[in-house]
């Protein structure tokens, strides 16, 4: 099965920008891995962010956004707030099977 | 307004059994593929198992492969997961989702406790 890698942990100022990136074992991550984005805070469930590369939900703030870059998913936060401090997970699709990355703990220090 | 909500988590001895359910409501329950994923204590999100419209495919991670089964009654717009064979290590947070290319719902997750 492909393993989906993400940074373990991320620190961002706040205001600041941060981008999480997300890769394949498999090889450069395209359009047909549909990239979500997911974050998560303590004692929560997982919320999506991001779905198919860019689309976002209606509550996703306007600042993250979602991208494919250098061959990987790309997740950027702009103008980094407390309240994005939480762990970010990532899901790629291969074919029917979904493989999450294993998060990034994202600190806004 | 969408709501899944999943049911018939609990503690449960090494070897033994559970069947997890998953109510959904405010979609198309019959139009979605449906997934598990779980999460055990402080770790990440792990995709579990899926299962087509009309149930006729499902698949399994390698670790649940042979000891759990998914299902559904679009009837009743109920997804479920018969967990066989319950080890330690598939103590978790189990969730069910839509996950398609464009619908992620999410419930709020089952708590299952393999202990002796």
């Amino acid at each position: 099965q492909a393993v989906v890698t993400q940074e373990p942990s991320l620190t961002v100022s706040p205001g600041g920008t941060v981008t999480l990136t997300c890769g394949s074992s498999t090889g450069a991550v395209a359009s047909h891995h549909y990239p979500y984005w997911f974050q998560q805070k303590p004692g929560q469930a997982p919320r999506t962010l991001i779905y198919d590369i860019s689309g976002k939900q209606s509550w996703t703030p306007a600042r993250f956004s979602g991208s494919l870059l250098g061959g990987k998913a790309a997740l950027t936060l702009s103008g980094a707030q407390p309240e994005d401090e939480a762990d970010y997970y990532c899901l790629l699709f291969y074919s029917d099977v979904r493989v999450f990355g294993g998060g990034t703990k994202l600190t806004v220090l | 307004e969408v709501q899944v909500v999943e049911s018939g988590g609990g503690l449960v001895q090494p070897g033994g059994s559970l069947r997890l359910s998953c109510a959904a409501s405010g979609f198309t329950f019959s139009d979605y593929w449906m997934h598990w994923v779980r999460q055990a204590p402080g770790k990440g999100l792990v995709w579990v198992s899926f299962i087509n419209k009309d149930g006729s495919r499902t698949d399994y991670a390698d670790s649940v492969k042979g000891r759990f089964t998914i299902s559904r009654d679009n009837a009743k717009n109920t997804l479920f997961l018969q967990m066989n064979d319950l080890r330690a290590d598939d103590s978790a947070v189990y969730y069910c989702s839509t996950l398609t290319t464009t619908t992620a719902y999410w419930g709020q997750g089952a708590q299952v406790t393999v202990s002796s």
